[in-house]
Order: C-alpha cells, then sequence, then structure tokens
C-alpha cells in the first residue's frame, strides 16, 4: 500500500513570513494529492490539492508543487498569518483504486508567531 | 446544505460496551469513508462504501462493523468496545471528484 511521509511535524514561524511542509509518497501508482488544514476541535478540511498530471498549483497565499521523479510534494504558505495557525496534513491517493480511501501524513502543527 | 454531519459528538463507554456512529451526508455522494485520528498518526481508513448497500474494508477494520442502507448515511459500530478503541473518528464523501469532505468528528473514550 501506500505510505506517506511528512515534516516537520511541528513549525514555527514569524508573522508574515512563509512557510513549507514537506511531504514524500512511496508508491509511483498515486495521483492526487491533496492538503487538509484541521483546527481544533473541527474536521479536517480540502485547502488546496494537485493531480500527477500538473507540477504546481496556487491559490492566493498557498500553492502546492509536486516533483513525481522524487515522489515529493510540498505545500507553500506565503505572507502568513495567524489564523493560518492550525495541523496539516498532506495525502495521496493510489489511481485506479476509485473507492480507496486517502493515505495521510502524520500531520505538521503550524504555529504563527506574532 | 449541511455537508456531512455525524452523531453523536462526544461519547464514553466502558469496555465491552457497544455503540453505533451515525454519519450523514445530504450531497448525493456515492463515496463514504470512516476514518480514525490518534494522536501523532494522522488518519488512518477503517471502511468505506462505494454506494448503497456496499462497503469494504481499510487499513485498519478489526473491532468494527459499517453499514450503508440508505445512500445518505454510513454508520460505523462496535460490537465490544476496547480501550484501543479510544479514538476521534471522521466520516468523509465524495462523488465523481478526488475531493473529499469531512465531518466535524466523534470523540469516542473507552474506559
Amino acid at each position: 500500500g501506500e505510505n506517506v511521509e511528512q515534516h516537520p511535524s511541528t513549525l514555527s514561524v514569524q508573522e508574515g513570513d512563509s512557510a513549507v511542509i514537506k511531504c514524500t509518497y512511496s508508491d509511483s501508482a498515486s495521483n492526487y494529492f491533496p492538503w487538509y488544514k484541521q483546527e481544533l476541535g473541527k474536521g479536517p478540511q480540502l485547502i488546496i490539492d494537485i493531480r500527477s498530471n500538473v507540477g504546481e498549483k496556487k491559490d492566493q497565499r498557498i500553492a502546492v508543487t509536486l516533483n513525481k521523479t522524487a515522489k515529493h510534494f510540498s505545500l507553500h504558505i506565503t505572507e502568513t498569518q495567524p489564523e493560518d495557525s492550525a495541523v496539516y496534513f498532506c495525502a495521496a491517493r493510489l489511481s485506479g483504486g476509485g473507492a480507496d480511501g486517502l493515505t495521510f501524513g502524520k500531520g505538521t502543527h503550524l504555529i504563527i508567531q506574532p | 446544505n449541511a455537508g456531512v454531519t455525524q452523531t453523536p459528538k462526544f461519547r464514553v463507554l466502558k469496555t465491552g460496551q457497544s455503540m453505533t456512529l451515525l454519519c450523514a451526508q445530504d450531497m448525493n455522494h456515492e463515496y463514504m469513508y470512516w476514518y480514525r485520528q490518534d494522536p501523532g498518526m494522522g488518519l488512518r481508513l477503517i471502511h468505506y462504501s462505494v454506494g448503497e448497500g456496499t462497503t469494504a474494508k481499510g487499513e485498519v477494520p478489526d473491532g468494527y462493523n459499517v453499514s450503508r442502507l440508505k445512500k445518505q448515511n454510513f454508520l460505523l459500530g462496535l460490537e465490544s468496545a476496547a480501550p484501543s478503541q479510544t479514538s476521534v473518528y471522521f466520516c468523509a464523501s465524495r462523488e465523481g471528484t478526488d475531493t473529499q469532505y469531512f465531518g466535524p468528528g466523534t470523540r469516542l473514550t473507552v474506559l
């Protein structure tokens, strides 16, 4: 099965600086890579995703990059704000699995220092 | 449009007791999922369903059963709860696109 590694487990940055979270996956057949944000006491919420036929995707302050050869993908948050503080999860899904669920990384606790 | 809802929000059980967690979605999604979240472990797939009347095992299915009698509902059952099943349980659903929508979670403690 798929295995997803996520680093770092905790990331503290100054407000206004950029944050980068990195993930690697094991199965080259994976073709869908979402990122979820989870606030305390709430369910994960999709913030951005990327498919294997695309190398980069941006949505305002958030971007995701994918390197299929190296089997890693990264989340970039620019101009961080206090409301960006949360736990972020990367995930991967195998192609052709159809109904199979996502395989998640263990999460990164992002702390935005004022 | 409430999205994905879960009942109950909190529950405390004693070892050996049984209970059912309910997930409901009003988006007419075919696929539904149950995950558990433990500290430092991320989310792990327990069971999933590709449509009404179907279920399948995920990564960590032992000790759980599921049913999908109606398209909008996906039930997760614990027949004999164990302390190792103390966790936060999340339900999710999706349609033809890849995006999974998660519910708010159920926090279960087994004493």
